[in-house]
């Protein structure tokens, strides 16, 4: 059964120390999104890839998030260095536009909970 | 740019009521529409779909049409269940560009069912 794998799923973590988070997409995919999900903002895009190459990452705070794929089946979203507002869930999703009559579906992992104390 | 607005939540229902949530949509080209759900503690689950005007997507009882006149897509089901207790997401992708494939969601909105 073909999913988005991510890793961890709960972090907690103190003021100032480096976070990252890891995704496996779906074999064969070659779009993957970050996503934060809060209460206040709800679903935000932070960055997306195609083909392992950044298309649009302006979502993310420059100064402190950085999003990589060193290779097809991993994603990596690091934040350094973190803050309590950085608290969050992270969603990575990918898929596969092109394909499935080009309905452009996401499939979503079930998400890193992210606690800065 | 793409936007996607809902109606505004929580929403309460018995058992059996029916549902509807609103959604609204703006997009500078032609999107597919989506309804996604997440229960609790889970990810994102693809709920329906559409990709033309005047299609309708259907899943476990709910449905929803791609009204391109109106630029809606409200999701109903007849009569709700506990188990439909969830978050949901309408959302668009937008095909066209480099942006193909990106998903751009509404607020959500919660759905409680009591017994």
């Amino acid at each position: 059964d073909a999913r988005v794998t991510q890793t961890p799923r709960h972090k907690v973590t103190e003021m100032g120390q480096e976070v990252t988070m890891r995704c496996q997409p779906i074999l064969g995919h070659n779009t993957v999104f970050w996503y934060r999900q809060t209460m206040m903002q709800g679903l935000e895009l932070l960055a997306y890839f195609r083909n392992r190459a950044p298309l649009d990452d302006s979502g993310m705070p420059k100064d402190r998030f950085s999003a990589e794929m060193p290779d097809a089946t991993l994603a990596t979203l690091k934040i350094q260095p973190s803050e309590p507002r950085d608290s969050a869930v992270y969603f990575c999703a990918s898929g596969l536009p092109g394909t499935s009559g080009l309905t452009g579906e996401l499939f979503f992992g079930e998400g890193s909970r992210l606690t800065v104390l | 740019g793409d936007s996607v607005t809902q109606m505004e939540g929580p929403v309460t229902l018995s058992e059996e009521a029916f549902l509807t949530i609103n959604c609204t949509y703006t997009a500078t080209g032609y999107p597919s529409l989506f309804w996604y759900v997440q229960y609790p503690g889970e990810g994102l689950q693809l709920l329906l779909k559409a990709t033309k005007a005047d299609d309708k997507g259907s899943n476990k009882g709910f449905e929803a049409t791609y009204r391109k006149e109106t630029t809606s897509f409200h999701l109903e089901k007849g009569s709700v269940q506990v188990s439909d207790s969830a978050v949901y997401f309408c959302a668009l992708s937008d095909r066209g560009g480099t942006s193909y494939g990106k998903l751009t969601f509404g607020q959500g909105t919660i759905l409680t069912v009591h017994p």
